[in-house]
């Protein structure tokens, strides 16, 4: 069975301070695709950013990118001049087919 | 944009009764989902629903949990008989193809009192 591991409970940061977020993954399937999420206060579940497992370009949507190593099984976040409205939730997400799960979670905290 | 609506948004019910979670997926989306998430943890899968029956399932969704899809637009999650620990947000989610990204509802505050 796949599992997702965000091993950073909780993080705080700096206003404008680059900050990145760790994920890890576990699975024996070879085509699959990655996702952060974002929840912020209000609940809702956003995306931020997405992976193809075959492509081996690292994703970017603007602030965000991400450092995908297949080998190692590691999809980290990185967010860039970080902001007040980035403060949330962030779940790491492993999607294969018809199932995504997703890890336990990182709360951030952007500090003013 | 199109979105994944849920209805209610709040839904509070005493334990045993039976509770019905409504959502409206985008409409050209063919997988359909049920997650769960307790207070402060993480997001767990329930089902994913794809061609008119259950693709997969949690050790979660039990018995006591159904869904359907009784009119090609709406998607339902019934609790037949709630307890306490059913307390939770509930979201409905869907997408397209095999390899999209999931589009959320806002999700249903489920309390059992």
């Amino acid at each position: 069975a796949q599992t997702v591991t965000q091993s950073q409970p909780e993080m705080s940061v700096q206003e404008a301070e680059t900050v990145t977020l760790s994920c890890t993954y576990d699975t024996s399937e070879s085509n699959y695709y990655l996702f952060w999420y974002k929840q912020p206060p209000s609940r809702q579940m956003i995306l931020v950013i997405r992976q193809e497992a075959y492509k081996q370009q690292n994703a970017t949507e603007n602030r965000f990118s991400v450092n995908f190593q297949k080998a190692a099984k590691s999809f980290s976040l990185k967010i860039s001049d970080s902001q007040l409205g980035d403060t949330a939730m962030y779940f790491c997400a492993f999607g294969r087919d018809d199932k995504i799960i997703f890890g336990k979670g990182t709360r951030l905290h952007i500090l003013p | 944009e199109p979105e994944v609506t849920q209805t209610p948004s709040h839904q509070v019910t005493q334990m045993g009764q039976e509770v019905i979670l409504r959502c409206v997926p985008i409409s050209n989306h063919l997988y359909f989902y049920w997650y769960r998430q307790i207070l402060g943890q993480k997001v767990e899968f329930l089902v994913s629903f794809y061609n008119n029956e259950i693709s997969e399932k949690s050790e979660i969704f039990d018995d006591q949990f159904s869904v359907e899809r009784p009119d090609g637009s709406n998607f339902t999650l019934k609790i037949r008989s709630t307890k306490l620990e059913d307390s939770a947000m509930y979201f409905c989610a869907s997408k397209q193809q095999g390899y999209s990204p999931l589009h959320f509802g806002n999700g249903t505050r489920l309390t059992v009192t």
